[in-house]
């Protein structure tokens, strides 16, 4: 049982280059999301998809895009990369919010 | 607002000693909160959680906390630390919904 995986794990962009990370999880959850990662700032939710054909902004979506393809999907696209996306990248997914499993992250710089 | 405060960014113990990483939330509705670990360059796993059942909550690897409603507190302990426990540690909040608000995390060190 694989759970949640992310592809890919690392990745270096430049500076408005485009990308899309991938997520999926193989438990039949409904609800799926992503995080962003900075140093002392703990975890910041992008956006989340509380079940297949719906997705709802978080704390910090601005200059990113999230399509939930099935229910097995989720994700999340950099149009045009920025230094400050330079980041680790976490998707987790749950039954219910009080559960959330997460990937093992995919680190992204941008230069 | 709801929130989590992690009153420590970090913390350093000896091996076999007792560890305690402080957590206050801020709610005004009655909350879910978890503790979860993250290893370096790993993902997060849930230690532990509390959902207004018991308040004393017992989690993995001899991890518990206890939820003090009057001191608006819910602290991590383990009465005696191991080298492997070194981790990175997040208090965790929600009021219901989809979202989690993460604290700032905790890096708990431990020496021989």
């Amino acid at each position: 049982n694989a759970g949640v995986t992310q592809t890919p794990k690392f990745q270096v962009l430049k500076t408005g280059q485009s990308m899309t990370l991938q997520c999926a999880q193989d438990m039949n959850h409904n609800s799926m999301y992503w995080y962003r990662q900075d140093p002392g700032m703990g975890l910041r939710l992008i956006y989340y998809s509380a079940s297949e054909g719906t997705t709802d902004k978080g704390e910090v979506p601005n200059g990113y895009n999230v399509s939930r393809l099935n229910k097995r999907e989720f994700s999340l696209r950099l149009e045009s990369a920025a230094p400050s996306q330079t980041s680790v990248y976490f998707c987790a997914s749950s039954v219910s919010s009080k559960d959330q499993y997460f990937g093992p992250g995919t680190r992204l710089l941008v230069l | 607002a709801q929130s989590v405060t992690q009153l420590d960014s970090h913390v350093s113990v000896s091996e076999g000693t007792p560890v305690l990483l402080r957590c206050n939330y801020s709610s005004s509705y009655s909350p879910s909160l978890f503790w979860y670990v993250q290893h370096p360059n790993k993902g997060l796993q849930l230690l532990l959680k509390y959902t207004s059942a018991a308040t004393l909550v017992k989690g993995i690897n001899g991890f518990e906390a206890e939820f003090k409603k009057s001191e608006t507190s819910f602290h991590l302990t383990k009465p005696s630390a191991h080298m492997s426990d070194a981790a990175e540690y997040f208090c965790v909040y929600t009021g219901g919904g989809n979202k989690l608000t993460f604290g700032t995390g905790t890096q708990l060190k431990v020496e021989l």
